[in-house]
């Protein structure tokens, strides 16, 4: 089984909607990390998690929000979808001192 | 802000060339380095990573990577490479014991059999 997790793997929304990314892990790392990935801008960070009480913004934090629902458990919401959100979205987590694992990913699109 | 630039967007190879892809960072203290590779339709899988020690690093599938402390740099290498290195490759830099990584733009590697 894989350690990382994403569900839904492809998304089509309309503008407006609301939509939410689920992320799960079995590594038992505390860290927890959403990013977007764009055709020539690499990885953005959106939000990271360092415990189940511990949220914070990345560089491209604007639109997006997060839960943190568990140590294993970090979902991205989209509260009011946009065209220019549509994106490749990763989850990672990270123990701290060592590389980060990636999930799947996520293809989301907003028409 | 710490930044992390990859020299080349796309590069084309035939079977069997070598490669080099360029890293270069800008911070300046104690940092980790990694290598990430994404193949088509895939997540980013790690590659290679440097800590501290040899500045030369070995990694999966005959990649090799050197971290040159002077010039920021920590550039992958291949000698020979295969059709199914096809992907895209990025370097990341975490300040050491930092708070988050930091990837590069990308480099996207194509093939040709």
């Amino acid at each position: 089984d894989a350690d990382v997790t994403q569900t839904p793997r492809n998304r089509i929304t309309k503008t407006g909607k609301r939509i939410m990314l689920e992320c799960s892990q079995t590594k038992g790392h505390d860290r927890m990390y959403w990013y977007r990935q764009d055709p020539g801008l690499g990885l953005r960070l959106i939000y990271y998690s360092f415990d189940v009480k511990d949220i914070n913004k990345g560089e491209i934090s604007d639109g997006y929000s997060v839960s943190r629902q568990a140590q294993a458990k970090f979902s991205l919401s989209l509260e009011s979808a946009i065209p220019n959100q549509t994106a490749l979205y990763f989850c990672a987590t990270s123990s701290g001192v060592d590389e980060q694992y990636f999930g799947p990913g996520t293809r989301l699109t907003v028409t | 802000a710490q930044s992390v630039s990859q020299h080349n967007h796309h590069v084309i190879l035939s079977e069997a060339a070598s490669l080099e892809l360029g890293c270069n960072y800008s911070y300046g203290g104690t940092v980790n380095l990694f290598w990430y590779v994404q193949y088509p339709g895939q997540h980013l899988q790690l590659l290679l990573k440097y800590f501290s020690g040899d500045p030369l690093v070995k990694g999966i599938k005959g990649f090799e990577a050197e971290f040159i402390k002077s010039k920021f740099s920590f550039n992958l290498r291949k000698p020979s490479v295969q059709w199914s290195d096809t992907a895209e490759y990025f370097c990341a830099v975490r300040e050491f014991y930092g708070q988050n990584f930091v990837f590069g733009p990308g480099t996207r590697l194509s093939v040709l059999p």
